[in-house]
């Protein structure tokens, strides 16, 4: 089993920040099947990265991914108001596909 | 609009049953591999379940394999996941979603579009 490990915990930033998110994998992640999620409160999770590196349709170029192997960053440009939320990574490389435990993005 | 809605959720006591539903609309649920994802309260996301555009191939974690069984009604655009032995740990809000891109023929990839979910509650 992969397991993802995601850094930081909290991350507080203030909007037109930048923020980092890191997503570490216990093994390498082959073709870089790795994704990230968005979640917001009450809302439905929302896919923003796939192939570690393209974005899903409609989601800002604010957003990019990066990384390989068993290194990804997520990075979000200028940070909004409607960012700070809680993120995940994923990996789709091998069963069980599994999940990083999430980063919360919120207001310093 | 792409939509999943989640229901079937709900109290019911450790060794009881549950069948979750999913119905989709606004894209064609037959090319899309389809989903369960799992997320205890105040917890990380957990994979449960996934099979292929016409229900021939399905994946089960391994804590559930057994006791679960994820089926599809391509006619009726509806995913579901039969849930029987149920065990505390089993404790989550359910979301159904779609994998990867129309027509691919891999069994494990992204999540593209979720639902809102649907609380179980495994509880005496």
């Amino acid at each position: 089993e992969i397991v993802l490990t995601q850094s930081p915990g909290t991350l507080a930033l203030s909007p037109g920040e930048r923020a980092n998110f890191s997503c570490r994998a216990s093994q390498s992640v082959r073709s870089n099947y790795l994704a990230w999620y968005q979640q917001i409160p009450g809302q439905a999770l929302s896919l923003l990265i796939y192939g570690a590196s393209s974005r899903a349709p409609g989601i800002s170029d604010r957003f990019s991914g990066s990384g390989s192997a068993t290194d990804f960053t997520l990075t979000i440009n200028r940070l909004e108001p409607e960012d700070f939320a809680v993120y995940y990574c994923q990996q789709y490389d091998s069963s069980p596909l599994t999940f990083g435990q999430g980063t919360k993005l919120e207001i310093k | 609009e792409v939509q999943l809605a989640e229901s079937g959720g709900g109290l019911v006591q450790p060794g009881g049953s549950l069948r979750l539903s999913c119905a989709v609309s606004g894209f064609t649920f037959s090319s899309y591999w389809m989903s369960w994802v799992r997320q205890a309260p105040g917890r990380g996301l957990e994979w449960v379940a996934n099979i292929r555009q016409d229900g021939s191939d399905k994946y089960y974690l391994n804590s559930v394999r057994g006791r679960f069984t994820i089926s599809r009604d391509n006619a009726k655009n509806s995913l579901y996941l039969q849930m029987n032995s149920l065990r505390g740990e089993d404790t989550a809000v359910y979301y159904c979603a779609t994998m990867g891109d129309s027509g691919w023929n891999r069994e494990f990839n992204w999540f593209g579009a979720w639902g809102q979910g649907t609380l179980v509650t495994v509880s005496s």
